[in-house]
C-alpha cells in the first residue's frame, strides 16, 4: 500500500524559534496533501489543504503567515510553524491523497510530535 | 453546517461485540471512512462504504445507510489491542474529509 513519512516524529523547541515538517510520499503521486493538528484526546483539526505547485488553502482560524506549508514537488509538502508558542505543541499528522486509487483514499504520515517549551 | 456525531467513549468486554455508530450530515457525500487512531499513532485505515449495505472484512464491519446518514462500524472477537479510538470521516462533495470528534474504545478482560 501507498507510504507516507514524516520527519521529524518527535522535535522539541524553544519558544519564538520555528519548525519544520516534511511530509513525503514514498511511492506515490500526491497533488495534494493536508496537515492536521490533534491536540490530546481530541479528533483531527484540518489545517490546511495543500496543493503542488500553488498555494495552500487554509481552514478558518488558521493563521497561514504562522503555519507556512510548501509543497514543491509531487513527493513532498512541508509546514513550518514560524514563532512557536507552547500553545502550538501538539501532533501534527500529514496525509496524502493518491488521486490513481479508488476511493481517494487518504494515507497518514505517522505523525510528529511538536513541544514546545 | 457539516456535523458528524459518534459517542464519545464505550465499553466492551474481550471476546464480545461492539457496535460505534456514526450519523452525519454533510454538504454531498463522496464516502464515509473509518480509521483507527492509537493513542499517540496516526490514524490507520479501517473500511471504506459509498453504497447503503454492509462490508465485512474480517472480524470488522461497516455499515451505510445514506437515506439515514448513518453507519456504523461493528467489530467483533474483541481483542484487548481494539482498544483504541475509532473515527468516522465523511467525504463531502468537494472530496475533504470531514472528521468525527472520534470514539474512544475501552476493552476489559
Amino acid at each position: 500500500g501507498a507510504v507516507v513519512s514524516q520527519h521529524p516524529s518527535r522535535v522539541i523547541c524553544k519558544s519564538g524559534t520555528s519548525v519544520k515538517i516534511e511530509c513525503r510520499s514514498l511511492d506515490f503521486q500526491a497533488t495534494t496533501m493536508f496537515w492536521y493538528r490533534q491536540f490530546p484526546k481530541q479528533s483531527l483539526m484540518l489545517m490546511a489543504t495543500s496543493n503542488e505547485g500553488s498555494k495552500a488553502t487554509y481552514e478558518q482560524g488558521v493563521e497561514k503567515d504562522k503555519f507556512l506549508i510548501n509543497h514543491a514537488s509531487l513527493t513532498l509538502s512541508t509546514l513550518t510553524v514560524t514563532s512557536a508558542h507552547p500553545e502550538d505543541s501538539s501532533f501534527y499528522i500529514c496525509s496524502a491523497r493518491d488521486l490513481s486509487g479508488v476511493p481517494h483514499e487518504q494515507y497518514f504520515g505517522p505523525g510528529t510530535r511538536l513541544t514546545v517549551t | 453546517g457539516q456535523n458528524i456525531d459518534q459517542p464519545t467513549e464505550m465499553t466492551a468486554t474481550e471476546g464480545a461485540i461492539v457496535q460505534i455508530n456514526c450519523t452525519y450530515q454533510t454538504s454531498g457525500f463522496n464516502g464515509l471512512f473509518w480509521y483507527q487512531q492509537h493513542a499517540g499513532e496516526a490514524p490507520t485505515f479501517l473500511s471504506y462504504n459509498v453504497l447503503d449495505g454492509l462490508e465485512e472484512k474480517g472480524r470488522f464491519s461497516s455499515f451505510l445507510s445514506r437515506s439515514k446518514g448513518y453507519s456504523y462500524l461493528l467489530l467483533k472477537e474483541l481483542q484487548m489491542k481494539d482498544s483504541a479510538s475509532y473515527l468516522c470521516a465523511v467525504m463531502d462533495s468537494n472530496y475533504q474529509l470531514i472528521w468525527g470528534a472520534g470514539t474512544k474504545l475501552i476493552i476489559k478482560p
